[in-house]
């Protein structure tokens, strides 16, 4: 069965600074996608960032990015110029996509709480 | 574009009751999941259902149950509250075809307490 690991459960980061949020994944399949979700006090999750496996560039979303190992089966998040609004419980999220009969879910790690010092 | 919407968003119930909750998903969006969040266990996916039918589900007893209607809205039950049945509830809608994006945008949850 697959599994996410974050092994970090809080962080703080001084605002401007760059952070890096770990998470693991165990898997056999070769074709799947993992996620960064944001979700801050108001509960929304909100898609951070996504990654293919099959795509070997590391995605980026302007202050996000991923650093994938894909051998390794790593996918870190590092935010750069942290922000007041940065300031939530990160979500790692592993999905396979749907093929045949096989199930498809996410499965999310338990998440890091981000804080921002000013 | 209307995002995911869930309805209520606050629910107190008494142990023993039902509860029906709501999801509305992006217009288009086929998939709608559900989701459980507590403190304890994180995110547990509960299950997920496709033009109307339930295509996948997660370990919870059978007190939980759910349906699609022909317009992609879903309503998830409880029956039977239980004190540990009190969580955030999240519903997230995808395409849903497969082989299509699987990106899934949530909701902002119903936050049940059972009391």
């Amino acid at each position: 069965a697959q599994t996410v690991t974050q092994s970090q459960p809080e962080m703080s980061v001084q605002e401007a600074e760059t952070v890096t949020l770990s998470c693991t994944y165990d898997t056999s399949e070769s074709d799947y996608y993992l996620f960064w979700y944001k979700q801050p006090p108001s509960r929304q999750m909100i898609l951070v960032i996504r990654q293919e496996a099959y795509k070997q560039q590391n995605a980026t979303e302007n202050r996000f990015s991923v650093n994938f190992q894909k051998a390794a089966k790593s996918f870190s998040l590092k935010i750069s110029d942290s922000q007041l609004g940065d300031a939530a419980m990160y979500f790692c999220a592993y999905r396979t996509p749907l093929r045949g009969n096989r199930d498809d879910k996410i499965i999310f790690g338990k998440g890091t709480r981000l804080h921002i010092l000013p | 574009k209307a995002g995911v919407t869930q309805t209520p968003r606050y629910l107190i119930k008494t142990r023993g009751q039902q509860v029906t909750l709501s999801c509305s998903p992006i217009s288009g969006h086929r998939s709608v999941s559900w989701y459980q969040q507590t403190p304890g266990q994180g995110l547990q996916f509960l299950f997920e259902y496709f033009s109307e039918t339930q295509r996948n589900k997660g370990n919870f007893p059978g007190r939980f149950s759910g349906r699609q209607f022909s317009n992609s809205r879903s309503e998830m039950n409880v029956s039977t509250l239980e004190l540990g049945d009190s969580a955030l509830y999240l519903c997230a809608s995808s395409l849903g075809g497969r082989g299509m994006n699987t990106e899934a945008f949530f909701g902002q949850g119903t936050r049940l307490t059972v009391v």
